[in-house]
């Protein structure tokens, strides 16, 4: 079974710039979350989609990061304009179901970004 | 806010001993715990859960122990090998919460030959 795809895998920009980031889910999962991981820090939710609704985004800084998932499968994440505290890893995880709370999430590999 | 967070920001241990990571949670609402291994480069991978109205379970090599009266977590691995180096993560769920995961900080454990 593939996992969670993610790209690009490395992203370096600098500050006031835009970058986008992509993330296939694993094939059959109705929900897909991005997570934000600081150096050193665990990772912190984002956004949680369900298909391709939004079940969560309390967290997302929504007057620079935007994210869409059109068709309930793939999804993107961006950031416009960037700032230097945006530097981390961008996770992207899916689970099958995402309403039971014992169920499992499968995470990619991420896109670790620095802003310069 | 309620947070998770760790005892230990690293733990070094010989290969083949038993290694044991601390997590203690602050919100006494949450009901599900999990053990996450993060490999460098990689994403969190599951390693083992528990729910609040257990006090241990056992996976291959791992055991997760809870402690609900003094809002503690531990991961015991067993004969630790040098492929567990990674950085542990215990996370934890509120049920009521539309399954929103917090994760704590991280212990390192690094496995010296």
């Amino acid at each position: 079974e593939a996992g969670v795809a993610q790209s690009p895998r490395y992203k370096i920009i600098e500050k006031r710039q835009s970058v986008a980031f992509w993330c296939n889910p694993i094939s059959g999962h109705a929900t897909l979350y991005w997570y934000q991981q600081i150096l050193g820090q665990g990772p912190k939710l984002l956004i949680q989609f369900q298909n391709n609704g939004v079940v969560d985004d309390s967290q997302l800084p929504k007057d620079r990061f935007s994210a869409e998932r059109l068709k309930g499968v793939d999804s993107t994440l961006k950031i416009q304009p960037a700032k230097l505290e945006d530097s981390a890893v961008y996770l992207c995880a899916s689970s099958l179901y995402g309403g039971a709370t014992n169920e499992k999430l499968f995470f990619g590999s991420g896109t670790q970004l620095s802003v310069l | 806010g309620e947070s998770v967070g760790l005892h230990l920001p690293t733990l070094s241990v010989q290969e083949g001993d038993n290694s044991i990571i601390n997590c203690a949670y602050s919100n006494s609402a949450s009901d599900y715990f999990i053990w996450y291994k993060q490999e460098s480069g990689k994403g969190p991978q599951f390693i083992i859960d528990i729910r609040s109205n257990m006090d241990k379970r056992q996976g291959q090599r791992v055991t997760v122990l809870l402690n609900k009266t003094v809002k503690h977590l531990s991961l015991q691995i067993a004969a630790t090998q040098p492929g567990d180096s990674a950085v542990y993560f215990c996370a934890e769920a509120f049920s009521g919460s539309a399954r929103q995961l917090t994760f704590g900080s991280g212990t390192q454990l690094t496995v010296l030959p």
